[in-house]
This record gives C-alpha cells, sequence and structure tokens, in this order.
C-alpha cells in the first residue's frame, strides 16, 4: 500500500526556535497534503490543505505565518513552526492524496513536538 | 459545516464480545465515509470506506460497517474482538470543499485478555 513518511518523528526545541516538519509520499505522487494537528484525548483537526505549487489553504485560526507550509514538488510537504511557543506543542499528522479518485488518504506516522 | 460525532469516548471489551462503535454524521447530500485505526504508537491506518453501492462494507481485520442514511449513521462493527483491536477508532467524512477528512473525536477501545 501507499507509504507516507514524516521526519522528525519527534523533536523537542526551545521556545523562539523554528521547526520544520517533512512530509513525503515514499511510492505515489501526492497532489494534495493535508496537515492536522492532534490534541490529546481529542480528534485531528485540519490546519491546512497543501497543493503542490501553490499556496496552502489554511483553516479559520490557523495563523499562515506561524505554520508556513511549502509544497514544492509532487512527494514532499514541510510544515515549519516559527517561532515555537509551549503552547505549540503537540502532535502534527501529515496525510497525501493518492490521485483524483476513490479520495483515499494515507496518513504519516506523525511528529510529536515539545516546545520548552 | 460538516461534522461527525463518536458517541462512546471508551469502551471496554472482553475479548470475544461483539464491538459496535457509533457514528453519525450531520450532512444530508452525498456522502464518503472512513473508519480509520490508530494503534497505540502508531499511525492512522485505514479500516474501510464506503463511497456507494452495497452500504454494509467490509474492511480488513474482520471489520464492517453499515451505511444507513436515514440514521445519518455509519457504525463499526466486529462480531468477536480481540486484545489486538486494543486501538483508538475515528470515523470521518470527507468535505466535499477541499477533499479533505472531518473527523470524529475517536473511541479508544481496550479489550482485556
Amino acid at each position: 500500500g501507499a507509504v507516507v513518511s514524516q521526519h522528525p518523528s519527534r523533536v523537542i526545541c526551545k521556545s523562539g526556535t523554528s521547526v520544520k516538519i517533512e512530509c513525503r509520499s515514499l511510492d505515489f505522487q501526492a497532489t494534495t497534503m493535508f496537515w492536522y494537528r492532534q490534541f490529546p484525548k481529542k480528534s485531528l483537526m485540519l490546519m491546512a490543505t497543501s497543493n503542490e505549487g501553490s499556496k496552502a489553504t489554511y483553516e479559520q485560526g490557523v495563523e499562515k505565518d506561524k505554520f508556513l507550509i511549502n509544497h514544492a514538488s509532487l512527494t514532499l510537504s514541510t510544515l515549519t513552526v516559527t517561532s515555537a511557543h509551549p503552547e505549540d506543542s503537540s502532535f502534527y499528522i501529515c496525510s497525501a492524496r493518492d490521485g483524483w479518485v476513490q479520495e483515499t488518504q494515507y496518513f504519516g506516522p506523525g511528529t510529536r513536538l515539545l516546545v520548552l | 459545516a460538516q461534522s461527525v460525532s463518536q458517541h462512546n469516548h471508551h469502551v471496554i471489551l472482553s475479548e470475544a464480545a461483539s464491538l459496535e462503535l457509533g457514528c453519525n454524521y450531520s450532512y444530508g447530500g452525498t456522502v464518503n465515509l472512513f473508519w480509520y485505526v490508530q494503534y497505540p504508537g502508531q499511525h492512522l491506518q485505514l479500516l474501510l470506506k464506503y463511497f456507494s453501492g452495497d452500504p454494509l462494507v467490509k474492511g480488513i481485520k474482520g471489520f464492517e460497517a453499515e451505511f444507513i442514511k436515514s440514521k445519518f449513521s455509519f457504525n463499526l462493527r466486529k462480531p468477536s474482538v480481540q486484545w489486538s483491536d486494543t486501538a483508538e477508532y475515528f470515523c470521518a467524512v470527507l468535505s466535499g470543499s477541499q477533499g479533505n477528512l472531518i473527523f470524529g473525536k475517536g473511541t479508544k477501545l481496550s479489550v482485556k485478555p
């Protein structure tokens, strides 16, 4: 089946620094990738939709300048958390959509971010 | 806006018990529905999906779900659970606008050996 990887799997950083998270589709081309945030004991909340070669579409309440998304190729999307603060600590998950039919998304393993 | 609700936050069963996890969605038109499972420490995996056709959908690992349009429901079932089914289960609906998934809050299933 289709595989999506994320790197790093976990990261600890100091408050004020920036962190980049990569999401790769390993064996298929993903024209669209999604970034979710999962809070403890809560569901996944969509942060933004990333389409290859165009600007990401952010959900209401998600700061564009804080969560920078780049989808430069059909297999790679990056999420950069800029000037991270402790409240940004969370589990970030990406997913990639394979093709236009049967709209199935494949999820990455997630990245645990801890901001000290 | 579309929404998904999962009624049970935490379900505890003994092995061999039957399982039914509730899922209701809000949208009244054409819907594409999914169940995902997240085993401890692992990523989300697709259990099954419904797009059209037979409302009784069979998925992996013996799971099935029934789409009942009149009840706006897509409940997940398994006749006999195993300890290895311990995981968190998420129901989701495909959003028509961007193709993203809208998730329910998840149901944690604990199966006692």
